[in-house]
């Protein structure tokens, strides 16, 4: 089956510009998670959806928001953004108690 | 508050040695437990998991994972290392909290297996 597709692998912004990323789940799997990763503080969660819902939520500015369509899929949005947000952003998918499943990163680089 | 601590940054050790990766963590109720890989520039790969069961779980590659409910440990072992084995490890702790699951993660620890 197919995997966790995320979208664009690669992105460069300017500051205060903004963003959206996206992420197609494995089918099936109604859970979606994002996580920020840079070298200097590790994993960071951002927010998990559920059917369409935040459930939960990581410490993250108010730049940074999601959503979740009725397909499951999901985007995040960074809005104004700062030359600290250039990360690798990773989405998640999951079934219940079972492991997450992860895309393979969208590269920000924010200049 | 769950919780999982990689009390490593990283770890060095020879090609056909023995390897252990360490974690502790916290949970409120029975842990789902977790390992990770991660190559460079990837997004992370399901190693193994425990969640119920017999204590020792095997998982792919050749790795396998000691829960140990007293220690409140999951090690990450491997009998002998390969330089294909280098890469950054995370234990991962999900637990189910009012918001249904959530995954949290250990800072992760750099794996360097030397020829």
């Amino acid at each position: 089956k197919a995997g966790v597709t995320q979208t664009p692998r690669y992105l460069i912004k300017t500051r205060g510009q903004q963003v959206t990323l996206s992420c197609s789940p494995i089918s099936g799997h109604r859970s979606v998670s994002w996580y920020q990763q840079t070298p200097g503080q590790g994993l960071q969660f951002l927010f998990e959806y559920f059917s369409e819902t935040q459930r939960n939520k990581g410490n993250f500015p108010g730049r940074f928001s999601g959503r979740q369509f009725s397909n499951s899929r999901s985007e995040m949005n960074v809005s104004t953004l700062e030359l600290g947000d250039s990360a690798l952003y990773l989405c998640a998918s999951s079934l219940g108690s079972d492991s997450v499943t992860f895309g393979s990163g969208t590269r920000l680089t924010v200049v | 508050a769950q919780s999982v601590a990689q009390p490593e940054d990283q770890v060095n050790v020879a090609e056909g040695n023995p390897l252990t990766v360490k974690c502790t963590y916290s949970v409120s109720g029975n842990p789902y437990l977790f390992w990770y890989v991660q190559y460079p520039n990837r997004g992370l790969q399901f190693l193994l998991k425990y969640i119920t069961g017999d204590n020792l779980v095997k998982g792919s590659y050749g790795f396998e994972a000691e829960f140990n409910k007293s220690q409140t440990s999951f090690h990450l072992k491997k009998p002998s290392a390969l330089v294909s084995d280098s890469a950054l490890y995370f234990c991962a702790v999900r637990d189910r909290g009012t918001g249904g699951f959530k995954t949290i993660f250990g800072a992760g620890t750099r794996l360097f297996v030397k020829a």
